[in-house]
């Protein structure tokens, strides 16, 4: 069964204190790897495509990488602001129909 | 301008009646999606509509029932609800690819 996880749940960090957050994969034909910003009581907002073990994409404090079984989001430095819910989504089939199967996500908290 | 627009925000209703929820997006893109967002914050993809084809039809009880008039729009219309399907309903578009654009979402309660 294609399933997307990640890990942690939850994360609490304090302004500037570096981390990141995973998600590993299990979908057959993988059609590339994406990452989605949630803000409470809003929709998903797209951040980053990734279609290649050894990519890397960033943007800001952020930074996400693709190997063959996992990706990561590095969160360098982060500021309040950066505090959302991070969903991580596994493309399916043809990229035509868009077809994506998203993983539960990683609420990020950042302390001032 | 809002890009994807959802009516309404919020929707409480009784078990058993019928409901509608539209989508409308002024992007210009060609695919249209529904998803549902449950209690537990899981996003699962529902249908996709590509100019007015139905593409995507997950397993979704036949209780739920998009409609697409036009490639701007497409509506959720759902009879008999039932308490399970209290969630977030989110509408989306894209140019037919995995970069999708959400819409702020529909709230439905059921009493």
């Amino acid at each position: 069964e294609d399933q997307v996880t990640q890990s942690p749940e939850a994360l609490r960090l304090q302004e500037g204190e570096s981390s990141s957050l995973n998600c590993s994969y299990t979908v057959s034909g993988l059609r590339g790897l994406f990452w989605y910003r949630q803000d409470p009581g809003k929709g998903p907002e797209f951040l980053f495509t990734l279609y290649s073990a050894g990519e890397e994409k960033e943007k800001e404090r952020l930074k996400a990488t693709l190997t063959k079984k996992e990706s990561f989001l590095h969160i360098t430095a982060p500021k309040p602001e950066d505090s959302a819910t991070y969903l991580c989504a596994g493309g399916l089939y043809g990229g035509s129909q868009g077809n994506l199967i998203f993983g539960k996500g990683t609420k990020l908290s950042v302390k001032p | 301008d809002t890009a994807v627009s959802q009516t309404p925000k919020y929707l409480v209703t009784q078990m058993g009646n019928d409901k509608s929820i539209k989508c409308e997006q002024n992007l210009g893109h060609d695919t249209m999606y529904w998803y549902k967002q449950d209690s537990k914050k899981f996003l699962k993809i529902m249908f996709s509509y590509n100019n007015k084809e139905l593409i995507i039809n997950e397993t979704v009880p036949n209780r739920f029932s998009p409609k697409s008039p036009d490639k701007a729009h497409l509506n959720l219309h759902i009879n008999s609800l039932e308490l399970g399907d209290s969630a977030v309903y989110f509408c989306a578009s894209s140019r037919g690819g995995y970069e999708q654009f959400f819409g702020p979402g529909t709230r439905l309660t059921v009493l």
